[in-house]
């Protein structure tokens, strides 16, 4: 069955470091991609997406490219700021678009002043 | 834009008690979900729906029921709830393939 596998967190970062969570899924087909973003206390929200191979989503400052040939999604982004710690979880859509998407377990970013 | 929006945001029951959260969107969407997250862990689903009028069980169902009468409501109920229900209930819902889930903030539900 389709799968999500996210690299294990807490991650801890200074300011203005570099981000990467690590994104990598098990799929048939085509799926779309997402990353969503949870702040302490709130429900998801979509960060970006991506629908199909080399497609780039970016939001925020925040980038990820859906690498068919690595099956990777990877998160990153270039300078993080105390705000951006939350929790991010990556996910996929199947081809049929008629099941639940399958969410990754999340990774915890911890950014520092 | 109300989203998706559940009632009530918090609340505390006992062991044995029976209560309904209610997940409403506007949004017009074919599919909505109900999710636990319990502290350190991910998201698990446990009932969706793909139209009104139909369900289906995720991965943990057991204790909860779902009725989906009205498209724009999804009901989760609890029958006799268990200290193992404490949890954060998030509603969700879709449009069509491809598409994001849009969440609610998520309901907090203690019970002693």
């Amino acid at each position: 069955g389709n799968s999500v596998t996210q690299m294990e967190g807490p991650v801890t970062l200074s300011e203005e470091a570099f981000l990467t969570i690590n994104c990598t899924y098990t799929a048939t087909g085509y799926p779309s991609l997402f990353w969503y973003v949870q702040y302490p206390g709130e429900g998801l929200q979509l960060l970006l997406k991506a629908t199909k191979a080399d497609d780039k989503g970016s939001n925020k400052g925040f980038e990820a490219t859906y690498r068919k040939e690595t099956t990777s999604f990877h998160l990153e982004k270039g300078s993080v700021q105390v705000s951006d710690s939350a929790v991010y979880f990556c996910a996929l859509s199947d081809l049929s678009g008629n099941t639940p998407l399958v969410f990754g377990k999340g990774t915890r970013l911890s950014v520092i002043a | 834009n109300a989203g998706v929006t559940q009632t009530p945001k918090f609340r505390v029951l006992k062991t044995g008690q029976s209560m309904t959260l209610l997940c409403a969107q506007d949004m017009n969407h074919e599919y909505m979900y109900w999710y636990r997250q319990d502290p350190g862990m991910g998201l698990r689903l446990i009932h969706y729906s793909v139209g009104e009028g139909t369900t289906a069980k995720g991965e943990v169902p057991d204790g909860y029921n779902v009725s989906r009468l009205k498209k724009q409501n999804f009901l989760l109920g609890l029958e006799s709830a268990a200290p193992s229900q404490t949890s954060v209930y998030f509603c969700a819902s879709r449009g069509h393939r491809n598409q994001p889930q849009h969440f609610g903030d998520g309901t907090r539900l203690s019970i002693l």
